[in-house]
């Protein structure tokens, strides 16, 4: 079964760090760019950032350049969204998602994160 | 702001047709695939068409998909309860080098 698990969420203050992880499981997780999507409370979809399957390539919004930077471990499977410098709109739902440019076709359940004092 | 419209609500009586419209500009749709994804209440989102006009295993063929120069448009025959959900499109910007999703569509089903 295709399966994508994030992990990392938490409460953060302003300014704090923190690390995401999305290990994935039943494709060849190094054949496959990798986004990051969050979602706002009663807010929509908003794309974060991505990275090719080799790693060589990433991509981020303006929003969180210069703050957060994505990478991978193919060895594990994992994919990793280190935030830092982070503010209260950046509270939202984080997902992991399979996919870049054509489609996202794998999901995962996402992970929480609150930015507050 | 979202670079790509959508309307932020439709409705139709059950077993009726809708249609989501997403538009966007000559460097995110005219020149990529739209994808559009049904998002449930509390839950993560799916994809329910790919590049343009295709569906993934499982999806029905009540749920149609196309494009039209900048345009692209989500269609919903035979509306069932279980429809109901917020819509998304995505596709990629070329010039920006980032994805792009619309605002969202709610779907009541009447």
């Amino acid at each position: 079964e295709v399966q994508l698990v994030e992990s990392g969420g938490g409460l953060v203050q302003p300014g704090g760090s923190l690390r995401l992880s999305c290990v994935a499981s039943g494709f060849t997780f190094s054949s496959y760019a990798m986004s990051w999507v969050r979602q706002a409370p009663g807010k929509g979809l908003e794309w974060v950032s991505a990275i090719s399957g080799s790693g060589g390539s990433t991509y981020y919004a303006d929003s969180v350049k210069g703050r957060f930077t994505i990478s991978r471990d193919n060895s594990k499977n994992t994919l990793y969204l280190e935030m830092n410098s982070l503010r209260a709109e950046d509270t939202a739902v984080y997902y992991c998602a399979k996919g870049l440019v054509r489609y996202m076709d794998v999901w995962g359940k996402g992970t929480t994160v609150t930015v507050s004092s | 702001q979202s670079v790509l419209t959508q309307p932020p609500s439709v409705s139709a009586a059950p077993g009726q047709k809708v249609t989501i419209s997403c538009s966007g500009s000559s460097s995110n749709i005219g020149n990529n695939y739209v994808s559009w994804y049904q998002q449930l209440p509390g839950t993560a989102p799916k994809v329910f068409i790919y590049e343009n006009n295709k569906r993934p295993s499982g999806i029905p063929d009540r749920f149609s998909g196309s494009k039209s120069g900048t345009s692209a448009t989500l269609g919903i025959t035979g509306l069932q309860t279980g429809d109901e959900a917020e819509y998304y499109c995505g596709t990629w910007d070329s010039s920006l080098s980032v994805v792009i999703f619309g605002g969202g569509t709610k779907l009541t089903v009447l």
